[in-house]
């Protein structure tokens, strides 16, 4: 079946730095890829998808390129801030509705 | 309109007893999907339900079950508690169409088993 794996946490940056989370997927085909937050205490907010090759997912500054080549579906940010501070997920599609998710990563932005 | 509503958000159980989870997808959507999430083993899918009818199954015991209604809205049970069982457990709704299968998440329930 399809999986994830996410770059390992936690992760501690100051404000306004720059972040990559890295994330690789194997799969049959080609499914969608999502990257999913969640603050604490809160359940998962969808961040951003593609759902093919190539596919740009972004949304709040957050991007992420669907790379068939690598299989990679990196998250980055230009510039941190302290509200970012969350756990981040990479997941796939897997049948139906069903979603593999990544380990998570523990993301903290310092003032 | 209103998103993913699960009830309750807190639950404290003892060993042994059982708990009843409930889920009301975003209207509209007809599928719904469960999972559990602890510190240890991530996030985990129990089950999806769609039209009904428990279209995927997760790798977890029988002690969890599950069920949807006609109006969509789902329900997990989980029998006979064990202190593992304590988790986050997320319901996650979504059209599921061909074009569109994103899925939108609850605020989940905390069950803690003592």
């Amino acid at each position: 079946g399809n999986s994830v794996t996410q770059m390992e946490g936690p992760v501690t940056l100051s404000e306004e730095a720059f972040l990559t989370i890295n994330c690789t997927y194997t799969a049959t085909g080609y499914p969608s890829l999502f990257w999913y937050v969640q603050y604490p205490g809160e359940g998962l907010q969808l961040l951003l998808k593609a759902t093919k090759a190539d596919d740009k997912g972004s949304n709040k500054g957050f991007e992420a390129t669907y790379r068939k080549e690598t299989t990679s579906f990196h998250l980055e940010k230009g510039s941190v801030q302290v509200s970012d501070s969350a756990v981040y997920f990479c997941a796939t599609e897997t049948s139906g509705s069903r979603l593999t998710f990544g380990e998570g990563t523990q993301l903290t932005v310092n003032p | 309109k209103a998103g993913v509503t699960q009830t309750p958000r807190y639950l404290i159980k003892t060993r042994g007893q059982q708990v009843t989870l409930s889920c009301s997808p975003i209207s509209g959507h007809r599928s719904v999907s469960w999972y559990q999430q602890t510190p240890g083993q991530g996030l985990q899918f129990l089950f999806e339900y769609f039209s009904e009818t428990q279209r995927n199954k997760g790798n977890f015991p029988g002690r969890f079950s599950g069920r949807q209604f006609s109006n969509s809205r789902s329900e997990m049970n989980v029998s006979t508690l064990e202190l593992g069982d304590s988790a986050l457990y997320l319901c996650a709704s979504s059209l599921d169409t061909a074009k569109n299968t994103e899925a939108f998440f609850g605020q989940g329930t905390r069950l803690t088993v003592v």
